[in-house]
């Protein structure tokens, strides 16, 4: 069946433009997180939904990041104005229920010029 | 502060060889641990996931231990194959229904004909 997926899978930009990265999770699955992954780091929680609740943004690290899940299902994180430190692969993961195994996708790589 | 730190940071070896990959972890209250598999350019993939009662847990030639008393995990490699070169990440949840998962920052394995 199908996997998570993540578009577009490479991003370049330049500095101070705006950015879409978008996030296909499994389908039925209740839960989604995304993911920063900066090179020699771990993981970096940004943000998660669950269902209809509201969601935890406490891990954006500016308010130039946003996150939307619409109707449930696809996700778009947006950057604003990027800066250089943005540059990162961005990960998406999804799990049946909240605090289940994660399923991730291929992840979005974003170059900051 | 809740930590999870892994060893080494990398490693080589060569194929058909053992090896044993070491998570050690500051994570209080403790829920579960999962080791995920995570090639290049891909997401992480779950290999194997150990609550505070279990000390192994395998899964085809990848056996996990968890001692939950040092707070240390070990991932064994038998007869290591090409395929297993990858980035293994060890992850810890910090408490039972948590979405909030601490990353180790990985150990990038490379296996050489």
């Amino acid at each position: 069946g199908a996997g998570v997926s993540q578009s577009p899978s490479n991003k370049v930009t330049e500095k101070g433009k705006d950015v879409e990265l978008r996030c296909d999770p499994i389908s039925g699955h209740t839960a989604l997180y995304w993911y920063r992954q900066s090179l020699g780091q771990g993981l970096e929680f940004l943000i998660y939904f669950q269902g209809n609740s509201a969601p935890d943004k406490s891990g954006l690290p500016s308010d130039r990041f946003s996150a939307e899940r619409t109707g449930g299902s696809v996700s778009t994180l947006t950057i604003q104005r990027t800066q250089q430190e943005d540059s990162a692969v961005y990960l998406c993961a999804s799990s049946p229920v909240g605090a289940g195994e994660q399923f991730f996708g291929p992840g979005t790589r974003l170059t900051v010029l | 502060k809740n930590q999870v730190e892994q060893s080494p940071q990398s490693l080589i070896i060569l194929e058909g060889k053992n090896c044993t990959l070491q998570c050690n972890y500051t994570v209080s209250p403790f829920s579960n641990l999962r080791w995920y598999k995570q090639d290049t350019g891909r997401g992480p993939v779950s290999l194997t996931i150990m609550t505070f009662s279990e000390n192994t847990k395998s899964n085809g030639r990848y056996t996990a231990t968890l001692d939950a008393d040092t707070k240390q995990s070990s991932l064994h490699i038998t007869a290591s194959q090409l395929s297993d070169s990858a980035s293994y990440i060890c992850v810890v949840s910090a408490a039972s229904g948590t979405y909030k998962y601490i990353f180790g920052t990985g150990t990038r394995l490379k296996v050489l004909a």
